[in-house]
C-alpha cells in the first residue's frame, strides 16, 4: 500500500546544530506540506512544494529550508536549531486540490 | 489571509451522549473546502469528514455530522453516540479551492475527552 513516512519519529538535539527531517511519499503526489504543531496553535504551515523544484514558503518559514529534488521525498532542514523549534513536525502530501492530505505519522523534535 | 478559530480548547461527554465542537473561520473566497481532522494519541492525523462549500447540504460520515452555515462562516462538528475511541483532538482545517493554494490552514485544536 501506498503511505508517507516521517524520519526519525524522536529526535533530540543541541542549539545550533543542523538537523534535516526526512519525508517520503510513494502516492507519487505531487502536493507535499511541512506542519509544525504546538499547543495552543494548531498546526501552522512551514514549507510546501507543488512539484519537483517547485518550494514555496508558509507561515511560519523562518529557520527552514526545503528542497524537492524528485516526487517522492521533501526533506525539512533546520539550519541552525533553536530551542523555539521544539515542536512535533508532520509532513502530509496531496494529490490534487481536490483530494484530503494523508500525513504522516509525525517527527518529535527536542532542541536542548 | 484565511484563518480558523477553535473557541474550545477542551470538551468532554459522557459516552453514548453527542457532543459538539464549534469552529469558525474567516474568509473572502466563496469557494473552499473544509475538514474535521481527529488526532488520537498515536499522533497520526485521521481525516474525520470534508465540506465543500458550494454544496448546502451538511455531509455526514456515520455518527460524525457537520452543521455548515455558510454566511456565518461556521462549521461545527456533531458527534452523536460517543465512543471511548473518539476521545482525540480534534482540528477543524480551511483549504482554498483556487489553484495553487492547496495548503491547509488549521484552527488551534479542541481536546475530547470521553468519559464513560
Amino acid at each position: 500500500d501506498a503511505e508517507i513516512t516521517q524520519s526519525p519519529r524522536h529526535k533530540i538535539t543541541e542549539t545550533g546544530r543542523q538537523v534535516t527531517l526526512a519525508c517520503h511519499q510513494t502516492w507519487n503526489h505531487n502536493n507535499m506540506f511541512w506542519y509544525r504543531q504546538d499547543l495552543g496553535h494548531g498546526l501552522r504551515l512551514i514549507h510546501y512544494s507543488y512539484g519537483v523544484q517547485d518550494t514555496n514558503k508558509g507561515e511560519v518559514s523562518d529557520g527552514y529550508s526545503v528542497s524537492r529534488s524528485n516526487t517522492e521525498d521533501l526533506p525539512l532542514t533546520l539550519e541552525s536549531a533553536a530551542s523555539s523549534q521544539t515542536s512535533v513536525y508532520f509532513c502530509a502530501s496531496s494529490e490534487s486540490m481536490y483530494s484530503p492530505l494523508h500525513f504522516g505519522n509525525g517527527t518529535r523534535l527536542t532542541v536542548t | 489571509a484565511q484563518t480558523v478559530t477553535q473557541s474550545q480548547p477542551e470538551m468532554s461527554v459522557q459516552e453514548a451522549e453527542t457532543v459538539t465542537l464549534s469552529c469558525t473561520y474567516d474568509t473572502s473566497e466563496s469557494d473552499y473546502y473544509l475538514f474535521w481532522y481527529k488526532q488520537p494519541p498515536s499522533r497520526q492525523m485521521i481525516l474525520v469528514i470534508r465540506q465543500e462549500a458550494y454544496k448546502q447540504q451538511n455531509a455526514t460520515e456515520n455518527r460524525f455530522s457537520v452543521n455548515f452555515q455558510k454566511a456565518a462562516k461556521s462549521f461545527s462538528l456533531k458527534i452523536s453516540d460517543s465512543q471511548l475511541g473518539d476521545a482525540a483532538m480534534y482540528f477543524c482545517a480551511y483549504r482554498s479551492n483556487f489553484q495553487g493554494a492547496q495548503k491547509l490552514v488549521f484552527g488551534q485544536g479542541t481536546r475530547l475527552t470521553i468519559n464513560p
